[in-house]
């Protein structure tokens, strides 16, 4: 199974700030790599794909690249909604998916 | 516009089995692949398994097999989780999630979660 190492589990920041999530997978997923965006009680929802392609109706300050192993997801200018959650996920294997742990995003 | 709506809450106690639907609109059902993902109340997204809506094909994470079983109805386009010998740290809400592109891509549509509360 590949395993997907998120860092950090959490940062603070302040409206403006940009903001890098990581992601590392245990091995070569070329670039099968996705990045959602949770709220409390909220299901997920898909900013990036594929890596590094913006999902229609996400925000250009959303952006995300990297291939192989490591990936990064960035926020430019952090804005008040954009304090969520937020996590990685794979799918090399077309019928095998997994998730990073997780990264909360929280106001300074 | 594609829905995912998912069945209400539950409660359950440990040794029960629950079983959760995911009702599909808005497009060809048999098309797009659909996963089912857990969320333990304060943790992450934790992914169970896939279903091929076409032929019903599955495959199941490792740690959920033999206690999980997912199932499709084409003729309501309802797509079925259920979990059986549940413990209290199955508390969790479950979502349903289509793939964009058949059984490849990302998790464009999800439901809007079950909360599965298993307590004595």
């Amino acid at each position: 199974d590949i395993q997907m190492t998120q860092s950090p589990s959490s940062l603070s920041a302040s409206v403006g700030d940009r903001v890098t999530i990581t992601c590392q997978a245990s091995q070569d997923i070329n670039n099968y790599l996705n990045w959602y965006q949770q709220k409390p009680g909220k299901a997920p929802k898909v900013l990036i794909y594929d890596a590094s392609k913006l999902e229609t109706g996400v925000p250009s300050r959303f952006s995300g690249n990297g291939s192989g192993t490591d990936f990064a997801f960035t926020i430019n200018s952090l804005q008040p909604e954009d304090f969520a959650y937020y996590y990685c996920q794979q799918y090399e294997h077309l019928l095998s998916l997994s998730f990073g742990g997780g990264t909360r995003v929280e106001v300074k | 516009q594609v829905q995912l709506v998912q069945s209400g809450a539950e409660v359950k106690k440990p040794g029960a089995s629950v079983k959760v639907s995911c009702k599909a609109t808005g497009y060809t059902f048999t098309r797009h692949y659909l996963h089912w993902v857990r969320q333990a109340p304060g943790q992450g997204l934790e992914w169970m398994g896939i279903i091929n809506p076409s032929g019903g094909s599955t495959n199941y994470a490792r740690k959920f097999q033999g206690r999980v079983t997912m199932t499709r109805d084409t003729a309501t386009s309802m797509v079925y989780l259920e979990v059986s010998s549940l413990r209290p740290e199955d508390t969790a809400v479950f979502y349903c999630a289509r793939v964009r592109q058949g059984d490849s891509g990302p998790l464009d549509y999800w439901g809007q979660g079950t909360l599965v509360t298993v307590s004595s």
